[in-house]
């Protein structure tokens, strides 16, 4: 079965600094996608960024880009030049297959920034 | 474009009752997800839904059901429910289910409180 694991339930850093959080997964597919998505006390799930498995390149997106080990089955995401507005909590996801949208979260990061 | 919404946003209801919660994706999407989260098990795969069909079930006991209508809306049901069923409560859609460049988009989720 796979699972995502998140090993830092919690964290706070300073307004501007850079954060990483960590993720790691477990299976046995060669192909697959990860995500991390970031839930505001809104309690609405937004996507951060994503990333296919066959592709070598880590993804970025504006302050956020990821690092993808998939040897390791690692899949940390970077928060550049945080900002108070990226307080929240934040879930490491993998769907398996295609043609289903059953995602595997992990227990999740919360992540504070101090101003 | 409205977003995925899901009606109601509070619930409370007593053991043994019946609950039935809704959710309209976002216009154009045909696959509807659920999720339940909670503190202690984080965010766990009830089904999916595309093209009025079940496509996939997580590990739930028979009390959990869900449908979807033409309108690609959709509904979850929980009967005879029990304390450990309170919850947030997730819905997602996406135009094509498994898609990396269909990718789920979150509503604000209903909370049901059973007491």
């Amino acid at each position: 079965a796979q699972t995502v694991t998140q090993s830092q339930p919690e964290m706070s850093v300073q307004e501007a600094e850079t954060v990483t959080l960590s993720c790691t997964y477990d299976t046995s597919e060669n192909n697959y996608y990860l995500f991390w998505y970031k839930q505001p006390p809104s309690r609405q799930m937004i996507l951060v960024i994503r990333q296919e498995a066959y592709k070598q390149q880590n993804a970025t997106e504006n302050r956020f880009s990821v690092n993808f080990q998939k040897a390791a089955k690692s899949f940390s995401l970077k928060i550049s030049d945080s900002q108070l507005g990226d307080t929240a909590m934040y879930f490491c996801a993998f769907m398996n297959l295609p043609w289903d949208d059953k995602i595997i979260f992990g227990k999740g990061t919360r992540l504070h920034i101090l101003p | 474009k409205a977003g995925v919404t899901q009606t109601p946003r509070y619930l409370i209801k007593t053991r043994g009752q019946q609950v039935t919660l809704s959710c309209s994706p976002i216009s154009g999407h045909r696959s509807v997800s659920w999720y339940q989260q909670t503190p202690g098990q984080g965010l766990q795969f009830l089904f999916e839904y595309f093209s009025e069909t079940q496509r996939n079930k997580g590990n739930f006991p028979g009390r959990f059901s869900g449908r979807q209508f033409s309108n690609s809306r959709s509904e979850m049901n929980v009967s005879t429910l029990e304390l450990g069923d309170s919850a947030l409560y997730l819905c997602a859609s996406s135009q094509y289910p498994g898609q990396y460049n269909s990718p789920l988009h979150f509503g604000n989720g209903t909370r049901l409180t059973v007491t």
